[in-house]
């Protein structure tokens, strides 16, 4: 089993729409959670930290469930530019000395 | 811009030739870490140096691959008789951290192998 297993899609999803993705983890002892995004041909770039209350930033909305071991990204009013691939990113420790990538969730948002 | 430079962006080579790439992090950060990433798949640990200190190896690195951040600064990856499999894109990242703390990490555009 993979340490960290997210649908790989392709999500293809109208503007305006909102759409979710999860994401799932083995280790129970994980203790920080990172959703990067990467466009194509891009390096992986931060998108936002994944806190035990869930947190939101604009149109994002982060939530993680411990006793499930999943993760969640909700994007809300998708625009063109949300296009791109969503990385659900787990470590074992507080720090990020070695994040653990899921293989990515490839969105396209259709005009 | 001071963001992470890697160099070369592209690479190809002859299989069993040997390659090496490498990273200059952003000046004030003291981690750096090398990720391999194929076609399809999430960026995959390397290695990752704590100033000059190399911390951590990934079962990946085989004992073709070696990574060396001399003065803890810039940082060299070389893979020795490379082999087609080693075909990938070489992500570097730099971060600043200690035992209680790390910022994000911020990638560089990477290099790409290609091996023939």
């Amino acid at each position: 089993r993979k340490e960290v297993e997210q649908d790989p899609g392709p999500f293809n999803v109208p503007e305006g729409a909102t759409v979710a993705f999860n994401c799932t983890y083995s280790n129970s002892a994980s203790q920080s959670f990172f959703w990067y995004r990467q466009d194509c041909r891009k390096e992986p770039k931060l998108l936002m930290s994944v806190y035990s209350s869930g947190n939101e930033d604009g149109r994002f909305t982060a939530q993680l469930n411990r006793a499930s071991q999943y993760i969640s990204l909700l994007i809300r009013d998708s625009k063109l530019s949300d296009s791109a691939t969503y990385l659900c990113v787990v470590n074992r420790n507080f720090g990020n000395e070695k994040l653990t990538f899921g293989t990515g969730t490839r969105l396209t948002i259709i005009p | 811009d001071t963001g992470v430079s890697q160099d070369p962006r592209h690479k190809i080579t002859k299989r069993g030739q040997n390659v090496t790439f490498r990273c200059d992090p952003i000046s004030e950060h003291n981690r750096l870490y090398w990720y391999r990433q194929t076609l399809g798949q999430g960026p995959e640990f390397l290695t990752y140096f704590q100033n000059e200190a190399q911390l951590e190896k990934s079962r990946l690195l085989s004992d073709r691959f070696s990574a060396e951040r001399p003065k803890g600064s810039f940082s060299t990856l070389e893979i020795q008789r490379t082999e087609q499999g080693d075909s990938a894109m070489y992500l570097c990242a730099s971060s600043l951290g200690d035992r209680s703390y790390n910022s994000p990490l911020h990638f560089g555009n990477g290099t790409r192998l290609t091996v023939t």
